[in-house]
């Protein structure tokens, strides 16, 4: 699986746009981008993903740049309850373990 | 609407001692993971199964044994608890494919502190 290397913090006033970025320049033709956030004592929870085309769900929107080697996970209007670490992670449909590989990766401070 | 399921939630146990950790999903998945976090860090997987019956070992499995007797349910054993395994322990599930898109669910987590 390919790694992905993200800002270790970022902060975001609460009602704005949070742009969260992901470099990824490993990835391959058959794996997809993930974003996974887990609030502070909390289990992970699954947001979005994609493979080549920009994705919107009911959370995010999440940005993927056309040699798929970066991505961009957009909370449109951030409330205090997005503060939490947000991990963007690289994995195919298959695989015999079918785990996910997390990194350290970013914590979003979202201020009043 | 459960989705996964760990128990206990908190357990404080001596130097030696053993325990078990039990996840529960009902969403009928075949696959389950056993991840542990530590402070500052992202989670790593321990032992992880692919269906009933079966299991493999992860990142970091020394330590820890599992079982997979129904479908449902995927234990954690630590027979001789030592300090290095205080964490907090995550278990998940997942349905692979290009259906499930390789969604997985975690529970909410085990904090476990050995003295």
């Amino acid at each position: 699986d390919a790694k992905t290397t993200q800002p270790t913090s970022m902060d975001c006033a609460e009602g704005r746009a949070a742009n969260l970025p992901c470099n990824h320049s490993t990835i391959s033709g058959n794996e997809y981008v993930y974003w996974y956030r887990q609030i502070h004592s909390q289990g992970p929870q699954y947001i979005i993903h994609g493979l080549k085309n920009n994705e919107t769900n009911e959370m995010a929107s999440l940005i993927i740049t056309e040699d798929r080697k970066s991505s961009t996970l957009i909370l449109p209007h951030a409330t205090l309850r997005d503060t939490a670490v947000y991990y963007c992670i690289v994995k195919n449909y298959g695989g015999s373990q079918g785990n996910l590989i997390f990194g350290k990766g970013t914590k979003l401070s979202v201020k009043p | 609407n459960a989705g996964v399921t760990q128990t206990p939630k908190f357990r404080v146990l001596k130097t030696g001692q053993s325990m078990t950790l039990l996840c529960a999903q009902d969403m009928n998945h075949e696959y389950m993971y056993w991840y542990r976090q530590d402070p500052g860090m992202g989670l790593r997987l321990i032992h992880y199964s692919v269906g009933e019956g079966t299991t493999a070992k992860g990142e970091v499995p020394d330590g820890y044994n599992v079982s997979r007797l129904k479908k449902q349910n995927f234990l954690l054993g630590l027979e001789s608890a030592a300090p290095s395994q205080t964490s907090v322990y995550f278990c998940a599930s997942s349905q692979q494919g290009a259906r499930a898109k390789n969604i997985q669910y975690f529970g909410a987590g085990t904090r476990l502190s050995v003295l």
